[in-house]
């Protein structure tokens, strides 16, 4: 079946630190892959996506890119802020659309001052 | 525009009471989905409606859940003989149809089951 397999946190940086949340897939087909982040207190909601092998999802200063090669779909950022202390979902979804979300287990993200 | 909303935001029960979850979906939006987030368990799929109809209902844990949708709104997620293992955040989203890729969540109801 479809899976997300993502690090386990937390992880806690420094502020201006670089960041790295892997993530890996198990799928049939050809998924669409998201990221999502719960900041504290508020609703998941959408960071970034991808649908094709080799798109590039970026918003925020975040980037990650779909790489069908190695199944994978790395969450980066430069240089991280204290703003960005939330915890970080990686999902797919299948490409035939009507589909639900598959979740990893998500990875709190602490940054200090 | 108004979001998803979610009542009740906290929810405390006694084992073996039935409890009623509701999720406002933003308006026109026609996918519906119902989540649950466990401690370590991360998120996992309940259900899934289309307008009124539930394609995949392929997530509910057992037959004590069960859910519903009137008039492609408003939907209610009922949890029948309510055990501590069904303590959770239940979260619903919405998209404009199920084929969009995104999903707005709603904040949650946090439900603790004594």
């Amino acid at each position: 079946g479809n899976s997300v397999t993502q690090m386990e946190g937390p992880v806690t940086l420094s502020e201006e630190a670089f960041l790295t949340i892997n993530c890996t897939y198990t799928a049939t087909g050809y998924p669409s892959l998201f990221w999502y982040v719960q900041y504290p207190g508020e609703g998941l909601q959408l960071l970034l996506k991808a649908t094709k092998a080799d798109d590039k999802g970026s918003n925020k200063g975040f980037e990650a890119t779909y790489r069908k090669e190695t199944t994978s779909f790395h969450l980066e950022k430069g240089s991280v802020q204290v703003s960005d202390s939330a915890v970080y979902f990686c999902a797919l979804r299948k490409d035939s659309g009507n589909t639900p979300l598959v979740f990893g287990k998500g990875t709190r993200l602490s940054v200090i001052a | 525009g108004a979001g998803v909303s979610q009542s009740p935001s906290n929810k405390v029960t006694e084992k073996g009471k039935d409890v009623e979850l509701r999720c406002d979906p933003i308006s026109g939006h026609t996918a519906l989905y119902w989540y649950r987030q466990s401690l370590g368990q991360g998120l996992e799929f309940l259900i899934y409606f289309q307008g009124n109809s539930a394609p995949d209902k392929s997530g509910l844990p057992s037959d004590r859940f069960s859910a519903e949708r009137t008039g492609g709104s408003v939907s209610t997620l009922t949890i029948q003989r309510t055990q501590q293992e069904d303590s959770a955040v239940y979260l619903c989203a919405s998209s404009l149809d199920g084929a969009s890729d995104e999903q707005f969540f709603g904040p949650g109801t946090r439900l603790t089951v004594l």
